[in-house]
């Protein structure tokens, strides 16, 4: 079955940096775009950024557009995201999803999170 | 940033029905906004229930459906079970950009 998951979450400095892995397994890594997607603890969702299959086509929210950088490894099956300069409203359960169907970037399958915690 | 705007909490009574809805702040919803509805109980990830607009998953129950309604984007939960009780949120499509709505506390009670 398809399964999502996320490793790489954990407590940080502000200013730091973190590397967020996703292991694919269950589907054809490479015919789906794949998604990040954080929660604030007590908060609502909110997007971050999402890849297409090739790797061609890159989305960022404003909030994360010149700090964060997602990228993939279709041979391993994996999605990363690579977060720099990271501030306290960073911190957030962050959420790796592939996308629904092929060609599109909204979230079909979720996998179950890594908490990113960002503190002094 | 358009926004999209749920409604922050809702009861609905064990057998009873209620519609949860998702507006924008650009107007009408349509189904060129392809509206995704998805499901949150506490502690766990996010699960897609609709996709595009009225579409559901095989794992979506069978109680809920969705459409467009009034110029928003509709979750209708029918026969309503103390397992719905859940955080529900939509997600709208801006030419590429998604955008989700802040969610509505569904409470069966």
């Amino acid at each position: 079955q398809v399964q999502l998951v996320e490793s790489g979450g954990g407590l940080v400095k502000p200013g730091g940096s973190l590397r967020l892995s996703c292991a694919a397994s269950g589907f054809t890594f490479s015919d789906y775009y794949m998604i990040w997607i954080r929660q604030a603890p007590g908060k609502g969702l909110e997007w971050v950024s999402y890849i297409s299959n090739r790797g061609s086509t890159i989305y960022y929210a404003d909030s994360v557009k010149g700090r964060f950088t997602i990228s993939r490894d279709n041979a391993k099956n994996s999605l990363y995201l690579q977060m720099n300069s990271l501030r306290d409203e960073d911190t957030a359960v962050y959420y790796c999803a592939r996308g629904d169907y092929g060609g599109t970037s909204a979230p079909g399958v979720w996998g179950q999170g890594t908490l990113v915690t960002v503190s002094s | 940033q358009a926004v999209v705007t749920q409604e922050p909490s809702l009861t609905v009574s064990p057998g009873g029905t209620v519609t949860l809805t998702c507006g924008s702040s650009t107007g009408t919803v349509t189904s060129g906004h392809y509206p995704y509805w998805f499901q949150q109980k506490p502690g766990q990830a996010p699960r897609t229930l609709i996709y595009d607009t009225s579409n559901k998953h095989s794992w979506t129950p069978a109680q809920f459906s969705a459409s467009l309604l009034g110029g928003k984007a509709a979750l209708t939960l029918s026969g309503a079970q103390p397992e719905d009780e859940a955080e529900y949120y939509c997600l709208l499509s801006y030419s590429g950009a998604w955008v989700f709505g802040g969610g509505t506390k569904l409470t069966v009670l």
